[in-house]
């Protein structure tokens, strides 16, 4: 246990559903993250919020919304997502973002959009 | 050219030899730089962080870092099945005011043969 959780663990979504996924740090860290992990390719960087401002949008299209309520709860919510957006979506957090800091990943979401 | 460059794998080792994965980066500012290792179906946890030239050395693990070839690099020794894995380097680049954050290579995936 890396004291970061996500829910859901495993979520099935048709591309006209909203859902969203939850991830809570238990860490009292301040940055917070979504990546994006598929097949054969490096893991994405979505989104990073800093003390719950967002400081990155890496180019991730609008049909993903992140929100950042406290420093210790991150969500990302999904609507009209498309097939090739199945992936694993792990959310991450560390004490800030100066250099040195380590990131803590949580479980993940397995993603399937069919 | 990739920012951050592992070779894919996968890598064989015999079990109880030393198991050397790779990374190179292009940002030569970078100065903070992770090992992770991912087992299938799971989420990144961390092995090592190195910040200066030279080897640092953890257990079975050394992590070996040349900023002048912009290398860096992971040693297990006496490897044992339970590293069979996906290794992934990440490494520290500047975004925004004073901020860093991290970019992952592909990963490699490494088999230690019983």
């Amino acid at each position: 246990e890396t004291g970061v959780t996500q829910t859901p663990r495993h979520l099935v979504m048709g591309m006209t559903n909203k859902k969203s996924l939850k991830c809570e740090q238990h860490l009292g860290h301040n940055a917070m993250y979504w990546y994006k992990q598929s097949a054969k390719k490096p893991l994405e960087l979505m989104f990073v919020y800093n003390f719950k401002e967002q400081t990155e949008n890496n180019s991730v299209p609008s049909r993903f919304s992140p929100e950042c309520p406290n420093s210790s709860h991150l969500f990302l919510h999904l609507h009209t997502l498309q097939p090739e957006d199945s992936a694993l979506y792990l959310c991450a957090s560390s004490q800030g973002l100066l250099d040195q800091e380590t990131q803590y990943f949580g479980p993940g979401t397995r993603l399937l959009v069919l | 050219q990739k920012e951050v460059e592992q070779n894919s794998g996968p890598l064989s080792v015999p079990e109880g030899a030393i198991a050397s994965l790779n990374c190179t980066y292009s940002d030569r500012v970078s100065q903070s730089f992770f090992w992770y290792r991912q087992y299938s179906g799971k989420s990144p946890e961390l092995i090592m962080s190195i910040y200066s030239n030279g080897d640092k050395e953890d257990g079975r693990f050394t992590a070996q870092l040349n900023k002048a070839s912009q290398y860096v690099s992971l040693l297990i020794r006496d490897s044992q099945p339970s590293d069979s894995a996906t290794y992934l380097c990440a490494v520290s680049m500047p975004f925004g005011q004073g901020a860093q954050k991290l970019v992952f290579g592909q990963g490699t995936r490494l088999t230690i043969n019983p």
